[in-house]
């Protein structure tokens, strides 16, 4: 499969515990995005990276989040202390090139905080 | 700041009619629209896009349309399948991060 993957598919955490999630782009694309998915609700904008480095981070990531990117090909997404609003599905997406609008996602890691 | 509205939340047919999702966007920057159609428990796929440059784009039983004037863009699905039955997602972006910003979402359901 060359399409995004991310790792694990799904998580169930207790309050307080820290969890990390695991995205990998499809191969040379050097633009990647997380975005959050609550029920009901259109993915919401977290994080944007162009190769290693983070370009934007949405207001919505609090300082319990933290995204990386370390040699521009996978990216991990960590957060802290997790929260029962944490509980959403976190999608990752990537897209290739300046100019290239099309992002291909991935098939998601769903949080559940108990 | 940015925002994108979509309606209806939920449409159902009747299999073989016409469905119409419609959306509207804030930033008159956007310049990308696509639609993301989600089965339960399954990535969004992109099923179909327009530019800002163009006022309709067409494949096969999907079409879209954009009014830049009045900041609106719509979905049209003609000779609905059972398997059209989705969640379907408008968004807008622009150049620059090109992130996306996504509306609320269309529970589209096809009765057979």
């Amino acid at each position: 499969d060359t399409g995004v993957s991310q790792n694990p598919r799904h998580k169930i955490t207790k309050r307080g515990q820290n969890v990390t999630f695991r995205c990998d782009p499809i191969s040379e694309h050097n633009r990647l995005y997380w975005y959050r998915q609550t029920l009901g609700q259109g993915p919401e904008f977290l994080t944007y990276f162009q190769n290693e480095a983070q370009l934007e981070k949405s207001r919505l990531l609090s300082d319990r989040f933290s995204a990386e990117r370390p040699k521009g090909s996978f990216s991990t997404l960590e957060i802290q202390r997790t929260e029962q609003g944490d509980s959403a599905m976190y999608l990752c997406a990537s897209a290739s090139g300046q100019g290239v609008y099309e992002q291909y996602f991935g098939p998601g890691t769903r949080l559940t905080v108990t | 700041g940015e925002n994108v509205e979509q309606h209806p939340s939920t449409l159902s047919v009747q299999e073989g009619d016409s469905a119409v999702i419609k959306c509207t966007y804030s930033d008159s920057a956007s310049n990308y629209f696509p639609w993301y159609k989600q089965e339960l428990g399954k990535r969004p796929q992109l099923i179909i896009d327009i530019r800002s440059n163009v006022g309709e784009k067409k494949d096969q039983r999907i079409a879209v349309t954009l009014n830049k004037t009045a900041k609106h863009f719509s979905l049209h699905i003609t000779e609905t399948q059972p398997e059209d039955s989705a969640v379907y997602f408008c968004a807008a972006t622009t150049s620059g991060t090109y992130k996306y910003i996504f509306g609320t979402g269309t529970r589209l359901k096809v009765l057979a």
